[in-house]
């Protein structure tokens, strides 16, 4: 089975300043990984996944990600938020070999940007 | 629009009553998920469809609750005898095969009374 950790249940970060919203994963086999971000009352878009390859990927709206196999985590960058990237941002993993594509989903964190 | 579609957007209905939700997937996704997400945490999947066939079900999915997606293309969740323990967001996702990633609805917001 696979599970999701996101460490901050809350981010608050002021306009134009650098954010970080931090996921660990725990999985007995190889995952495919996902962050997807919730705007209120919204269903959920997908930012970025990392398939394979490139440690680095990068997203929609400015937004990265780096893979790290050996520490297990997938944390996600913003090197200058702005205020319409207040939302709930979702990490979350699927397993390669369940062609299903279930995804297991973090209890989220809350991102504030602050005027 | 040929994204994800889910109705009602939201339900308001009496402890004890009975719901159904519908999700119309983007067209020729043969995958459909259905997940259910309470406050403050991250959605919980419920069950899956490759076509019509109902694939998987998770534990979270009690007797009261039943999914169909006849003909392969939309799918509804029922719930009978509602229970306060059911309000929640219940998101309805596609995909289709070779797809890694799901598209979701924006769902459909359960309030029991």
């Amino acid at each position: 089975a696979q599970s999701v950790t996101q460490l901050d249940s809350q981010v608050p970060v002021f306009e134009e300043a650098p954010v970080e919203l931090r996921c660990n994963y725990s999985s007995s086999v190889s995952v495919y990984l996902f962050w997807y971000v919730q705007y209120p009352n919204q269903g959920l878009q997908l930012l970025l996944k990392y398939l394979s390859g490139s440690t680095l990927v990068k997203g929609i709206n400015g937004f990265e990600a780096e893979f790290n196999k050996s520490q297990t985590s997938f944390h996600l960058r913003k090197p200058s938020v702005h205020i319409s990237d207040t939302a709930e941002y979702f990490c979350a993993v699927s397993d390669q070999r369940n062609t299903g594509n279930q995804f297991y989903f973090g209890t989220g964190t809350s991102l504030t940007v602050i005027p | 629009d040929t994204g994800v579609s889910q109705d009602p957007r939201h339900k308001i209905t009496k402890r004890g009553q009975n719901v159904t939700f519908r999700c119309d997937p983007i067209s020729e996704h043969n995958r459909l998920y259905w997940y259910r997400q309470t406050l403050g945490q991250g959605p919980e999947f419920l069950t899956y469809f490759q076509n019509e066939a109902q694939l998987e079900k998770s534990r979270l999915l009690s007797d009261r609750f039943s999914a169909e997606r006849p003909k392969g293309s939309f799918s509804t969740l029922e719930i009978q005898r509602t229970e306060q323990g059911d309000s929640a967001m219940y998101l309805c996702a596609s995909s289709a095969t070779g797809y890694t990633e799901a598209f979701f609805g924006q769902g459909t917001r359960l309030t029991v009374v």
